[in-house]
């Protein structure tokens, strides 16, 4: 059965470095979301991407985030100056047209020291 | 805004009880959804609902759209149904984001 992928499953970093959080949607999927999950805390919604652009975004989606997808499969979600209070589990997650299912990868566990 | 509260927060019970988790919400909705976070953290979709009831094996799902309110039941309940359930909405407009309760931490007793 396909199934969204995700890279790395955890990354240290330090505060001030860039990170990359890579997913792979499932190949037929149209519509991209990532969410974030603080330790404790309920999942929240960042941003939306579809048709190459993206439809919806949160107050947490400052100009600190950005969403591509360079290729026909990855879609990436870049911290560039990460901060402390950025360490969370990143959920990327997709859906068809057409349905309002959403499938979730793994996650990566992101913490900022 | 749409607020999505669950109830109860923890729930803790034996092995054959009945389990009963509840979902309400604040606004209009496109659709409901019910998921299973594991220990690991790995999200898992169980139910999508915009009206009535829905079974998959041991689990049922209703929701009430006139009182904005869903629960999930798990029958004749095991140790590994022990995880977070979270209920989620989707809203009519947009990308279809979901917004997310808090989540019910259930864990099961042999």
């Amino acid at each position: 059965e396909p199934e969204v992928t995700q890279t790395p499953s955890h990354q240290v970093t330090q505060m001030g470095q860039e990170v990359i959080l890579r997913c792979v949607p499932i190949s037929n999927h149209l519509y991209f979301y990532w969410y974030r999950q603080i330790l404790g805390q309920k999942v929240e919604f960042l941003v939306s991407f579809y048709n190459n652009e993206i439809s919806e975004k949160s107050e947490i989606f400052d100009d600190q985030f950005s969403v591509e997808r360079p290729d026909g499969s990855n879609f990436t979600l870049k911290i560039r100056s990460t901060k402390l209070e950025d360490s969370a589990m990143y959920f990327c997650a997709s859906r068809r047209g057409g349905q309002e299912t959403q499938y979730f990868g793994p996650g990566t566990r992101l913490l900022v020291l | 805004k749409n607020e999505v509260e669950q109830s109860p927060q923890n729930l803790t019970a034996q092995e054959g009880e009945f389990i009963t988790i509840n979902c309400s919400y604040s606004v209009g909705i496109s659709a409901l959804h019910w998921l299973q976070q594991h220990p690991g953290g790995g999200i898992v979709s169980l139910f999508m609902l915009s009206s009535g009831k829905k079974k998959h094996g041991r689990l049922i799902a209703t929701i009430n759209i006139q009182e904005k309110h869903s629960s999930l039941h798990i029958t004749a309940s095991h140790p590994r149904d022990s995880a977070v359930y979270i209920c989620a909405v989707s809203s009519t407009q947009g990308a279809q984001k979901l917004v997310f309760g808090q989540g019910t931490r259930l864990t099961i007793n042999p």
